[in-house]
C-alpha cells in the first residue's frame, strides 16, 4: 500500500513565525513532491514542487526533499493570517503510474495574531 | 482565479437525473484529470485523459462518464447518482500525464438528493 504521511495538526504558529510542515512517503520509486495550500470550502492551489534533493525557495515558501529518508517538508517564513489553511503533501509515483498523485491527509496550519 | 475553468460551480440533483459537469482549459495542457473530494479528506483520482484519450479509471461506477471532447474541454456526465456521491469534483490539468505540476479548477460543489 503506497501511503503519504502528514500530522494532520492543527499547527498553531504566531504571526511572524515560521511554520514547518512535514511529509513523508512509502514509495521509494516517486518522481515527483507537490505542496498544495487549500481553503476551506475552495479547490486545492499549488504552491511548490520539488523533484530533486535539496531545498526549493519561492518568495516565504521553501520546499526541502530528502529521497534518502523518503520525506518532503514545507516551511513557511513570515507567516501571516492568510497562510491559515490546510496544506496537502502529494507524491507523484514512478514512470507505471504518472499522473496519479497520492495525497496525504492534510496538515491544518492557524497563524494566530 | 484560476485558468481551470469548471461550471456549474453548484448543482443539487435527483437520483433519476441526469446532468453534466464542465471543465475547460487555455493553457495547452494535455493531460485533464477528474477528482472527488469529501469533506476533511484530500481528493481522490477518478479519471486521467492524456492526448483526448482515456488513460486512468480508477474503478469509478458507471454512472460516471467522462468525456473528452478536444484537448481543452473534459466533461463528466451523471447519471443515477446516490447521495453519497455528494462531495466536491475537482477537474485538474497538467502540461502532459507525467511529473508535470497538476492545476486544479474552483471545482463543482455536487449535492444529490
Amino acid at each position: 500500500q503506497k501511503e503519504v504521511e502528514q500530522n494532520s495538526g492543527p499547527l498553531s504558529v504566531p504571526e511572524g513565525a515560521i511554520a514547518s510542515l512535514n511529509c513523508t512517503y512509502s514509495d521509494r520509486g516517486s518522481q515527483s513532491f507537490f505542496w498544495y495550500r487549500q481553503y476551506s470550502g475552495k479547490s486545492p492551489e499549488l504552491i511548490m514542487f520539488i523533484y530533486s534533493n535539496g531545498d526549493k525557495e519561492d518568495g516565504r515558501f521553501t520546499a526541502q526533499l530528502n529521497k534518502a529518508s523518503q520525506y518532503v517538508s514545507l516551511l513557511i517564513r513570515d507567516s501571516q493570517p492568510s497562510d491559515s489553511a490546510t496544506y496537502l503533501c502529494a507524491v507523484g509515483g514512478p514512470t507505471d503510474s504518472w499522473g496519479k498523485l497520492q495525497f496525504g491527509a492534510g496538515t491544518q496550519v492557524v497563524v494566530t495574531p | 482565479d484560476t485558468e481551470v475553468t469548471q461550471t456549474p460551480k453548484h448543482l443539487v440533483m435527483g437520483m433519476t437525473n441526469k446532468k453534466s459537469l464542465k471543465c475547460e482549459q487555455h493553457m495547452g495542457h494535455r493531460a485533464m484529470y477528474w477528482y472527488k473530494q469529501k469533506a476533511k479528506k484530500p481528493p481522490e483520482l477518478m479519471f486521467v485523459y492524456s492526448y483526448e484519450k482515456l488513460s486512468i479509471n480508477e474503478s469509478v461506477p458507471s454512472r460516471f462518464s467522462p468525456e473528452c471532447p478536444n484537448s481543452s474541454l473534459l466533461n463528466l456526465h451523471l447519471h443515477a447518482l446516490q447521495p453519497e456521491d455528494s462531495a466536491l469534483y475537482l477537474c485538474a490539468s497538467s502540461q502532459a500525464q507525467g511529473n508535470q505540476p497538476q492545476h486544479f479548477g474552483d471545482g463543482t460543489r455536487l449535492s444529490i438528493l
